[in-house]
C-alpha cells in the first residue's frame, strides 16, 4: 500500500517564481522525511530533510514545511531555477524502525521554464 | 569520496533469459539496499543488508529473485527467470550506519529492459 503519496505528477514553473511540492503520508509512525532530486539516467540525491520535532527546515533555496497533525509536508523552492527541472522524490521513515527504512512516493516532475 | 557504482547502466534482455547487476557501495557504509523504480513510480525496497547479513527481504520475489553480499562489501542482484513486468530501473544505495542520519546515497542504477 501506498504510504507516501505525491498527487501531483508535474508541475511547471516560470523561472524565478516559486514551486511548490506536496507531499501526504498515512503513516503515523513516520517521524522523519526526506527530498530528493533526481535527474535523468542519474540516481536520486539527497535534497533536505526534515524531522517531526521541527515544522521548518531551511537550506538556502529549499524549505521544507511539516505538518503533523495533516500528515502533511511540502516544499518549497524559491526563486526556481533552470537547472532544478528535475524528478523530486518525497520519502519518510520511522525512528522506531531500526534499520531506517524509507518509503518513497511516486515523485512529481517539475519543468522550470525560462 | 567515491560514489556508489553499478554495473551495467543499461540492459536489454528476453523473458525467462537471466540476469545480474552489480554495487560497489560507499567506502564505509555497512548498510545496503537494493531498490526497484517502476516507471512512473517510486523506488520500492527489495532487499536490506547490513554487512553480510540480510535485514529485510520482505519485498523481494523470491522465486525469481536473490541477493547476495558475501564479504559485506559488493553486492549482486540476480533475476531468474525474467518476467516482462521485472522491467525497470534497479537502484543501489548505501547508508553509514551509527550516524543517526537516514540520508542514502543512490548509484546511478541499472535499467533492464525485458522484451
Amino acid at each position: 500500500d501506498q504510504q507516501v503519496k505525491q498527487n501531483s505528477p508535474s508541475l511547471s514553473v516560470q523561472e524565478g517564481r516559486i514551486s511548490i511540492l506536496n507531499c501526504d503520508y498515512t503513516n503515523s509512525m513516520f517521524d522523519y522525511f526526506l527530498w530528493y532530486k533526481k535527474y535523468p539516467a542519474e540516481g536520486p540525491t539527497f535534497l533536505i530533510s526534515i524531522s517531526s520535532i521541527k515544522d521548518k527546515n531551511e537550506d538556502g533555496r529549499f524549505t521544507v514545511f511539516l505538518n503533523k497533525s495533516a500528515k502533511h509536508l511540502s516544499l518549497h523552492i524559491v526563486p526556481s531555477q533552470p537547472g532544478d527541472s528535475a524528478v523530486y522524490f518525497c520519502a519518510a521513515s520511522g525512528r522506531s524502525s531500526n534499520d531506517y527504512k524509507l518509503s518513497f512516493g511516486a515523485g512529481t516532475t517539475v519543468t522550470v521554464r525560462a | 569520496e567515491a560514489g556508489v557504482a553499478q554495473s551495467p547502466r543499461y540492459k536489454i534482455i528476453e523473458k525467462r533469459q537471466s540476469v545480474a547487476f552489480w554495487c560497489n557501495p560507499i567506502s564505509g557504509h555497512a548498510t545496503l539496499y537494493w531498490y526497484q523504480q517502476i516507471l512512473g513510480q517510486g523506488p520500492k525496497l527489495l532487499i536490506q543488508f547490513q554487512n553480510n547479513g540480510v535485514v529485510d527481504d520482505s519485498q523481494l520475489p523470491k522465486d525469481r529473485f536473490s541477493a547476495e553480499r558475501l564479504k559485506g562489501v559488493d553486492s549482486t542482484l540476480k533475476i531468474q527467470p525474467a518476467k516482462l513486468e521485472d522491467s525497470a530501473v534497479y537502484l543501489c544505495a548505501s547508508r553509514r550506519p551509527g550516524t543517526g542520519t537516514y540520508e542514502q546515497y543512490f548509484g546511478p542504477g541499472t535499467r533492464l529492459t525485458v522484451t
